[in-house]
């Protein structure tokens, strides 16, 4: 089963918007992770937040993160064409599972 | 560096033939290995991870079954492919240098007819 869940589902913005998209998840976690997925193509790992940390950046990406909610967010700051993929969190140590994603279009 | 590899990168085959999947990592040792499958438009599903040569973990039940020979190597097998296995099969592994990091492969796109 899924651990983590994205919200939205899908996202269409428009170019130099800010873009944001939520996770939850179910048990305890030592980090959380958000990868990217372009169409087709393998996963690239963008950015990890461990559960001791609230908020995290990295270039145009803010990730923050709420342990007692169980969720994470993730902020793309002044969208650009090439922002348009899929989005997942990650959770897990040994055993690591992917949330269900969010499809950002970003319209130029 | 660590470098992942998956092969082949698509594959069409028909109901009820064998499949041989391969993952291999390089410049690492004892990492943990993982294969998910994504469907069209999908998200993942862990279908197996690995912490050690001949150690799997099966996450599903399903027509496929999963081998580690050795350290650094990762097979996924099926002995008749069904319509369902249709999708797109990812290799990942962790450990090491990683830090708990899974690092992903080129994938490998499989369509069963």
């Amino acid at each position: 089963s899924q651990q983590g869940e994205e919200d939205p589902q899908a996202l269409s913005i428009q170019e130099g918007e800010n873009a944001t998209m939520n996770c939850s998840y179910k048990t305890s976690i030592n980090n959380l992770q958000w990868y990217r997925q372009n169409s087709g193509r393998g996963l690239v790992h963008l950015i990890l937040i461990r559960s001791n940390e609230r908020e995290k950046h990295s270039g145009r990406l803010r990730v923050t993160l709420d342990t007692s909610k169980k969720s994470s967010s993730l902020l793309i700051t002044a969208s650009r064409a090439a922002d348009t993929a899929s989005y997942f969190c990650a959770t897990g140590y040994q055993k690591v599972t992917f949330g269900t994603g969010t499809k950002l279009q970003v319209i130029p | 560096s660590q470098t992942i590899h998956q092969w082949p990168a698509t594959l069409v085959q028909p109901v009820g033939s064998p499949l041989s999947l391969e993952c291999t990592v390089e410049g690492t040792s004892n990492p943990n290995l993982y294969w998910y499958r994504q469907a069209a438009g999908r998200g993942l599903q862990l279908l197996f991870y690995s912490v050690g040569i001949g150690q799997i973990s099966s996450e599903v039940p399903q027509n496929l079954s999963a081998s580690r020979p050795q350290d650094r190597q990762f097979i996924l097998s099926s002995k008749k492919l069904l319509l369902s296995d249709s999708g797109f099969y990812l290799c990942a592994w962790t450990g090491g240098d990683s830090q708990g990091t899974p690092y992903f492969g080129p994938g490998t796109r499989l369509l069963v007819l």
